[in-house]
């Protein structure tokens, strides 16, 4: 099976810009759930889709929003882009038979 | 005020030598997850614990629900085995994560 695949790996914007992130969960799985990862707060949990529904919410404001589609792929989108926006971003699935994430590898994203 | 608490920050170890990294954490959990990323940002999932212990190869991981504590012990270390260790625990509709604990094993 392939694993979790993230496109673009690396993005770079500059402030204002809005940016989508792409994910695409390994075949059969029906939850993505989302992170950024930065070096001054780690990792922290964005949001979490399931059977195209936003099943969960981290502490994010309004401007970082997701959607699932049919398939199961999940897009993420960052709107007005911060400085403080630039990090990693990681989406991961998760399969409901063995209750275990596997994670893509990540978008760099950096704003200028 | 950190949900999540692990410790050591950073650790280095000659290879062979049984590590422990702790982690303990101020919320009702469900869930509790011990995850390896490598350098370069891929991240694996070790495990996921609500009770008990899990074993996978090397890898040990214990929790203690009543005094909110869990261990990741590594047997035999080795290089391949650097890498930061993130615990994380997930609670209603949040997850909270560890700082990391950052691990080289030196040969």
């Amino acid at each position: 099976k392939a694993g979790v695949t993230q496109t673009p790996r690396y993005l770079i914007k500059t402030r204002g810009q809005q940016v989508t992130l792409s994910c695409s969960p390994i075949s059969g799985h029906r939850s993505v759930s989302w992170y950024q990862q930065t070096p001054g707060q780690g990792l922290q949990f964005l949001f979490e889709y399931f059977s195209e529904t936003q099943r969960n919410k981290g502490n994010f404001p309004g401007r970082f929003s997701g959607r699932q589609f049919s398939n199961s792929r999940s897009e993420m989108n960052v709107s007005t882009l911060e400085l403080g926006d630039s990090a990693l971003y990681l989406c991961a699935s998760r399969s409901t038979v063995v209750d275990t994430q596997y994670f893509g590898p990540g978008t760099r994203l950096t704003v200028l | 005020k950190n949900e999540v608490e692990q410790s050591p920050q950073n650790l280095t170890a000659q290879e062979g030598e049984f590590i422990t990294i702790n982690c303990s954490y101020s919320v009702g959990i469900s869930a509790l997850h011990w995850l390896q990323q490598h350098p370069g940002g891929g991240i694996v999932s070790l495990f996921m614990l609500s009770s008990g212990k899990k074993k996978h190869g090397r890898l040990i991981a214990t929790i203690n629900i009543q005094e909110k504590h869990s261990s990741l012990h590594i047997t035999a270390s080795h290089p391949r085995d650097s890498a930061v260790y993130i615990c994380a625990v997930s609670e209603s509709n949040q997850f909270y994560f560890g700082t990391g604990t950052s691990l080289t094993v030196i040969p």
